[in-house]
């Protein structure tokens, strides 16, 4: 049973289009995150949502947003797709904000 | 990864001890973690320390605090090649905790 599930895992797509990442988390947590990794291994978070409630957003810019339809589903959304937006995405999740969160395997964007 | 500095690269021999050593800014961190990256893979946890505690040890792991200083550090005993892997400290921070911090990653790299 996988705790925190992301699709796809590989996604390659033109600058320009609008494509979302998907993920779920089977483990009754409160609290989801989008967390982005760049090419040097830099993990910055980028979202955090708890029941449902958007809580943090670290100076993202307004091509990417967040959506819940669940407690259980944190879905990323990317409009208008930049070449610096190529990096691996992980969904993350807690049981609260203070505990340890449970990643998911990441979802390797490449724009061209 | 500004508040959380691990050093980029370590490189032991099978069998040695490692120790990565991370250092943080935020003396409200209530607690702080060592996550482990495997290549194509999600975050695991390894372990977590609460920031009033000096030290655990969990089997190869034991991971030291120093408040005073906010000096947090893995060791890890009798390193093997499957230890090779890229390793996060963490903290969470303060107030409702919803944000936690990442380094930048210390890439431990064992040779036989």
């Amino acid at each position: 049973d996988t705790a925190v599930s992301q699709t796809p895992k590989y996604l390659v797509t033109q600058m320009g289009n609008d494509k979302s990442i998907k993920c779920e988390q089977n483990l009754g947590h409160d609290t989801m995150y989008w967390y982005k990794q760049d090419s040097k291994k830099f993990l910055k978070i980028m979202f955090s949502y708890n029941n449902k409630e958007l809580i943090i957003n670290e100076t993202v810019p307004n091509r990417f947003s967040p959506k819940s339809p669940d407690k259980a589903h944190l879905n990323l959304h990317i409009n208008s797709l930049e070449l610096g937006d190529s990096a691996v995405y992980f969904c993350a999740s807690s049981q609260d904000a203070s505990t340890e969160a449970f990643f998911g395997q990441g979802t390797r964007l490449t724009v061209v | 990864g500004e508040d959380v500095e691990q050093s980029l690269f370590l490189s032991v021999r099978e069998g040695d001890s490692s120790v990565i050593n991370c250092t943080y800014t935020d003396s409200s961190s209530t607690y702080l973690y060592w996550y482990k990256q495997e290549p194509g893979a999600g975050l695991q946890l390894l372990t977590y320390i609460f920031s009033n505690m000096d030290m655990k040890q969990d089997q190869r792991l034991t991971v030291l605090l120093n408040k005073k200083d906010k000096h947090l550090s893995l060791r890890i005993a009798d390193t093997q090649t499957g230890d090779s892997a890229i390793y996060f400290c963490a903290e969470s921070r303060g107030t409702g905790g919803f944000k936690t911090i990442f380094g930048a990653g210390t890439r431990l790299f064992v040779k036989a």
